[in-house]
């Protein structure tokens, strides 16, 4: 089974350029999540979706935007990187129930110069 | 702000248990303490919750306090391939409360 599948893997951009991170989920779960990572630091919520047609802002929304595509589909856009979103971005997914664990990609290490 | 308290590094012998221990002295009662991990900057793993039973699985045991102000996570024969970053959280049922708030969490080294 694939999970949740991340593209790309990694990314290097220059700052103002855009860029769109992908997820996908193949467990037909109704939420998804994205996170970011910074070193030595915990994973910060940036934005989530609690189902399919509605988004909400996380801990970090600013600089991003999210587009729930499906059910199987979030995507994260950064519209004017800058080097303070170089940071390894993580896409989460979960079933219903509101108790069900989080199931996460292999993450998306992205490099803004 | 992350709910729990954790120490920032721990050592444990290959082949001994490795007793992880988490605070989390302001949980409510609908809020359950969940576990993950994170092996050499992989995606978090999901190891085990519980409400305020002690809970096992095939990958290790929760025990929580009968106050529910702490919990340890105990992996009963640690091997090197359990080296990772452990974190405890504090999760609500519903709406944003679903959420994971992650903190440092505990770097555990499992030693030859």
């Amino acid at each position: 089974n694939a999970g949740v599948t991340q593209t790309p893997k990694f990314q290097v951009l220059k700052t103002g350029q855009s860029m769109t991170l992908q997820c996908a989920q193949d467990m037909n779960h109704n939420s998804m999540y994205w996170y970011r990572q910074d070193p030595g630091m915990g994973l910060r919520l940036i934005y989530y979706s609690a189902s399919e047609g509605t988004t909400d802002k996380g801990e970090v929304p600013n600089g991003y935007n999210v587009s729930r595509l499906n059910k199987r589909e979030f995507s994260l856009r950064l519209e004017s990187a800058a080097p303070s979103q170089t940071s390894v971005y993580f896409c989460a997914s979960t079933g219903g129930g509101g108790l069900q664990p989080q199931h996460f990609g292999d993450g998306t290490r992205l490099s803004i110069l | 702000d992350a709910k729990t308290t954790q120490p920032p590094s721990m050592d444990c012998a290959e082949g001994r248990a490795a007793n992880l221990p988490c605070n989390h002295s302001t949980i409510s009662g609908n809020e359950y303490v969940y576990w993950y991990r994170q092996i050499h900057s992989q995606g978090p793993q999901y190891i085990i919750h519980g409400l305020k039973n002690n809970e096992t699985n095939e990958m290790a045991s929760l025990i929580i306090t009968e106050d529910r102000k702490s919990s340890t996570l105990i992996l009963p024969h640690a091997t090197l391939r359990d080296t990772a970053v452990y974190y405890c959280i504090v999760r609500g049922y519903g709406g944003s409360q679903g959420n994971l708030i992650f903190g440092k969490g505990t770097k555990l080294s499992v030693k030859p």
